[in-house]
């Protein structure tokens, strides 16, 4: 159980556009998600926390006009990227919070290159 | 201040030898202490978890972790490792709350020595 899902695992975009990744709980639901964001052989940096039905919290330095984070079900998360560049080219790794263990389940991760 | 600690950036073992890898916290309050493991391109496992009771802690794949609040320490250990063991390895520490973020170390990377 507690598995989680993301969408797409890789993806591939111009500069200047938008890209959408998905983060699905897909046998529990999760009130809370976590975006993170990890640099090539470095830790994960924790971008945002996104609560159902309610606006994302955003960790100081993280630009939430440019990181858009909606969670409009127990189940799906979802963080846009806008307008990207080449330096938000990253590895993002979401996270659901099983709420009776206080334990995140991680996504496998969906890389980013921005050409 | 909230921290995690990994002393060692990567570390190279042989195989069939034992393992431990160092982590230490800094967190104001009793803390849930995780290690996860990351292999290349993939997400979080989480190998163990600590939220209280015993301070010695099994988890999946052979490992374990010693709890031990006198040094604010929660070192990963397995007794003989496998090739398969080669990942990154992150030392984490949350809160005792569903709204605490969870605070990950630098991670330490293991490689295995045929």
């Amino acid at each position: 159980g507690a598995v989680v899902s993301q969408h797409p695992s890789r993806v591939i975009c111009k500069s200047g556009t938008s890209v959408k990744i998905e983060c699905r709980s897909l046998d529990f639901q999760a009130t809370t998600m976590f975006w993170y964001r990890q640099f090539p052989k470095q830790s994960l940096m924790l971008m945002a926390t996104s609560n159902e039905g309610s606006k994302a919290t955003y960790e100081q330095g993280v630009e939430k006009d440019k990181f858009l984070i909606n969670h409009a079900s127990l189940t799906l998360s979802t963080l846009t990227v806008t307008s990207a560049h080449p330096e938000d080219s990253s590895f993002y790794i979401c996270s659901a919070l099983v709420e009776r263990g206080y334990e995140q389940y991680f996504g496998p991760g969906t890389r980013l290159t921005v050409t | 201040a909230q921290s995690v600690t990994q002393p060692d950036i990567h570390i190279t073992v042989s195989e069939g030898a034992s393992l431990e890898l160092r982590c230490n916290y800094s967190y104001g309050a009793t803390p849930y202490l995780f290690w996860y493991v990351q292999s290349p391109g993939q997400g979080l496992q989480l190998l163990l978890k600590y939220f209280s009771g015993d301070t010695l802690v099994q988890g999946i794949k052979g490992f374990e972790a010693e709890f031990k609040r006198s040094q604010s320490s929660f070192n990963l250990r397995k007794p003989s490792v496998h090739w398969s063991d080669a990942a990154e390895y992150f030392c984490a520490v949350g809160g005792y709350s569903s709204a605490s973020k969870i605070i990950f170390g630098s991670g330490t990377r293991l490689s295995i020595r045929p």
